[in-house]
């Protein structure tokens, strides 16, 4: 299957700074990429929807302001936290869809811990 | 509104029997239906889809599900299950008409198989 990366798996951000997620598509083009958080023993919860070329469409309550969307090219979104504090602190997964079909592939995701 | 409900927070098993997660779902128009599988501090995996077609699909790992119209259900089996298969299981919808992209997920069901 398509292979979805993101990097990197884990970061540790003191409190006010920013911190950078990158998901590349290994082996096919993305026009569109998905950001999820996951919180732990919970399901995904849809942040925004990552558009090649264009701005990302956000889900409601999610600050746009705060959680950066860059999708600049077909194989590469980023996600960028910024000022980030202790309660930004979770899983943060990214996920594109296969062109050719109709599969939705996950990256491996990225921990994010703000002290 | 498209939904997706998983019944079960936890499905015990003893290896070697088999094993049933149970999903149903609701949504405007014809499914697209998935699986995936997470194990502890990693991605999702993409298990098997629904599309169009036969309504049992057969996927990775041994896996198989079954769509049911008429129940708007579509439940993972296996006829054998391994202690490996222990992990964090999430059904997914997605709309075939509408909705753009989004899946929805499923709360999950922690599957435990044990010897």
């Amino acid at each position: 299957g398509a292979v979805v990366s993101q990097h990197p798996s884990r970061v540790i951000c003191k409190s006010g700074t920013s911190v950078k997620i990158e998901c590349r598509s290994l082996d096919f083009q993305a026009t569109t990429m998905f950001w999820y958080r996951q919180f732990p023993k919970q399901s995904l919860m849809l942040m925004a929807t990552s558009n090649e070329g264009s701005k990302a469409t956000y889900e409601q309550g999610v600050e746009k302001d705060k959680f950066l969307i860059n999708h600049a090219s077909l194989t590469l979104s980023t996600l960028t936290v910024t000022s980030a504090h202790p309660e930004d602190s979770s899983f943060y997964i990214c996920s594109a869809r296969d062109p050719g079909g109709h599969t939705i592939y996950f990256g491996e995701g990225s921990w994010l811990t703000v002290v | 509104a498209q939904s997706v409900a998983q019944p079960e927070d936890q499905v015990n098993v003893a290896e070697g029997n088999p094993l049933t997660v149970k999903c149903t779902y609701s949504v405007s128009g014809n499914p697209y239906l998935f699986w995936y599988v997470q194990y502890p501090n990693r991605g999702l995996q993409f298990l098997l889809k629904y599309i169009t077609g036969d309504n049992l699909v057969k996927g990775s790992y041994g896996f198989e599900a079954e769509f049911n119209k008429s129940q708007t259900s579509f439940h993972l089996k296996k006829p054998s299950a391994l202690v490996s298969d222990s992990a964090l299981y999430f059904c997914a919808v997605r709309a075939f008409t509408g909705g753009g992209n989004k899946l929805t997920f499923g709360t999950g069901t922690q599957l435990k198989v044990e010897l």
